[in-house]
C-alpha cells in the first residue's frame, strides 16, 4: 500500500461528458503529480502541484484542469470527453527530493 | 535535456533465467535514478532507487540495479526470473529543473514476458 488514495478505480462515461477524479496523497507530502497512461501513448506527465500551487505542466489539454485543496487532496476534472480520453489516470505524490508514491490508478472509459 | 532511454519494448525470458533490463539516461548532474514495476491493471510499485553511495543498489522482489556512471546507465538485474515477475518496468530520472522545480523524467518502458 503506497499511501495514495485514488477514487473512483473504475469510471464508463459517454462522450461530451464530464468526470473528476480525486486523489488523496500520502500524509504529509505536499507534491501531487497526475499522470496519464493509454496503449498508445504511454506513461505521460499532466500536471503537478505543490502545496495547492500549479508548480509544472505536462501534455494537459486545455479541456482536463486539475486543483489542489488546502487539505492536499487533488482533483482531475475532465471534460468534452472523448473516445481516445479512455486510459488509466495515476495520481502520484511525493515529499521532496526523491520517489513518488503512485496510487492505484482511476480507469476511465468513454464510449 | 533529461531523457531516458530504454531500448528493449519487450523482453521475452524463460522461467528461472536471467534478467537484464537496460536504461541509459541523459542528466548532466548526479541523478537519483529509479526502477519501477506495473503489474496489468496495478499501479507503479518502486522496486529500488539509488540516491549516492554504493553503486550497485538492491530493491525488492530480487532485483537488482547497478549504476555506471561512465556509460549513463542504470540496468535492472534478477538472477532467476518467476512467472509472477511478468509485468512493465520503468526506469526514472529525478531531475532538478531550471526554476527548482522536481520532476521525474520516465522511459517508455520494457515489457518481460516469461516463457514457461
Amino acid at each position: 500500500d503506497s499511501g495514495v488514495t485514488q477514487t473512483p478505480k473504475h469510471l464508463i462515461t459517454a462522450t461530451g461528458q464530464r468526470v473528476t477524479l480525486r486523489c488523496s496523497p500520502r500524509s504529509g507530502d505536499l507534491s501531487v503529480y497526475w499522470y496519464q497512461q493509454s496503449l498508445d501513448q504511454g506513461l505521460q506527465f499532466l500536471i503537478q502541484y505543490y502545496n495547492g500551487e500549479e508548480r509544472a505542466k505536462g501534455n494537459i489539454l486545455e479541456r482536463f484542469s486539475a486543483q489542489q485543496f488546502p487539505d492536499l487532496h487533488s482533483e482531475l476534472n475532465l471534460s468534452s470527453l472523448e473516445l481516445g480520453d479512455s486510459a488509466l489516470y495515476f495520481c502520484a505524490s511525493s515529499g521532496g527530493l526523491g520517489e513518488l508514491f503512485f496510487g492505484e490508478g482511476s480507469r476511465l472509459t468513454v464510449l | 535535456a533529461q531523457s531516458v532511454t530504454q531500448p528493449d519494448i519487450h523482453i521475452t525470458v524463460s522461467e528461472g533465467a536471467s534478467l537484464e533490463l537496460r536504461c541509459n539516461y541523459s542528466y548532466g548532474a548526479t541523478p537519483y535514478l529509479f526502477w519501477y514495476v506495473q503489474s496489468p491493471g496495478q499501479g507503479l510499485q518502486l522496486l529500488l532507487k539509488y540516491f549516492s553511495g554504493d553503486t550497485l543498489v538492491q530493491g525488492i522482489k530480487g532485483f537488482e540495479a547497478e549504476f555506471k556512471r561512465s556509460q549513463s546507465s542504470f540496468n535492472l538485474r534478477k538472477p532467476s526470473v518467476h512467472w509472477s515477475d511478468a509485468a512493465e518496468y520503468f526506469c526514472a530520472v529525478g531531475a532538478e529543473t531550471m526554476d527548482s522545480n522536481y520532476q521525474l523524467i520516465w522511459g517508455a518502458g520494457t515489457k518481460l514476458i516469461i516463457k514457461p
